[in-house]
């Protein structure tokens, strides 16, 4: 069965605290997504990345960054945390074939 | 891509069939219709896809108007677990798959016991 895991599902940050979420596929796709999702704004895209070391930003890449160091992985990373990235992150990895993106269970993040 | 609008909610009877509908007058020649589903403290969930043709999957059956203008969801038999916020987007098929997802409100399905 296809998994995309994520290194958390709660987590509790300072204000000022750097912040790493992890996420992991194991279906070998090139394309994996970083996304936000917030009551009444839906789910917006942060990043994505389509080949290892490749990166694009999405709709509101601003205080995020990523990382694909190997192609199971992708890495978001908040290099200060501030009160309004305060949020549910979701992880995607797709499949071409159907243009179908699979999720992980998601981070809630809470900085305080 | 094109807009959609879907109801804000419905209700649906355990083991009867949900029909969920959604309206993409804008959508053009080359947009597919896609249903996604989040059930509560979950990521969201592909269901189903289909261009101009009715789809039928493990899931789910898609029915999509001749005109391509509107589309209807049908879970045949819902149960309780089907109880989630469905979302339905239109898209280019892209093939290389870069692009990411953009979700409306979706249509939040109670399936009544």
């Amino acid at each position: 069965d296809v998994k995309v895991t994520q290194s958390s599902r709660y987590l509790v940050k300072r204000t000022g605290e750097k912040v790493f979420l992890e996420c992991v596929q194991d279906m070998d796709h090139e394309n994996m997504f970083w996304y936000r999702q917030d009551p009444g704004l839906g789910l917006r895209l942060i990043y994505f990345s389509y080949d290892v070391k490749m990166k694009e930003k999405g709709d509101i890449p601003e205080g995020y960054s990523v990382s694909r160091e190997k192609k199971e992985r992708f890495s978001l990373i908040l290099e200060s945390a501030s009160t309004n990235q305060t949020s549910m992150y979701l992880c995607a990895s797709l499949r071409r074939e159907k243009n179908e993106q699979f999720f992980g269970p998601g981070t809630r993040l809470t900085v305080l | 891509d094109a807009k959609t609008t879907q109801p804000t909610s419905m209700d649906c009877a355990e083991g009867r069939a949900a029909n969920l509908p959604c309206n993409h007058s804008t959508i053009s020649g080359n947009e597919y219709v896609y249903w996604y589903r989040q059930i509560h403290s979950q990521g969201p969930q592909y269901i189903i896809h289909g261009l101009k043709n009715n789809e039928t999957n493990e899931m789910a059956s898609l029915i999509i108007t001749e005109d391509r203008k509107s589309s209807t969801l049908i879970l045949p038999h819902a149960t309780l677990r089907d109880t989630a916020v469905y979302y339905c987007i239109v898209r280019v098929y892209s093939g290389g798959g870069a692009d990411g997802l953009t979700f409306g409100k979706g249509t939040h399905l109670i399936i009544q016991p």
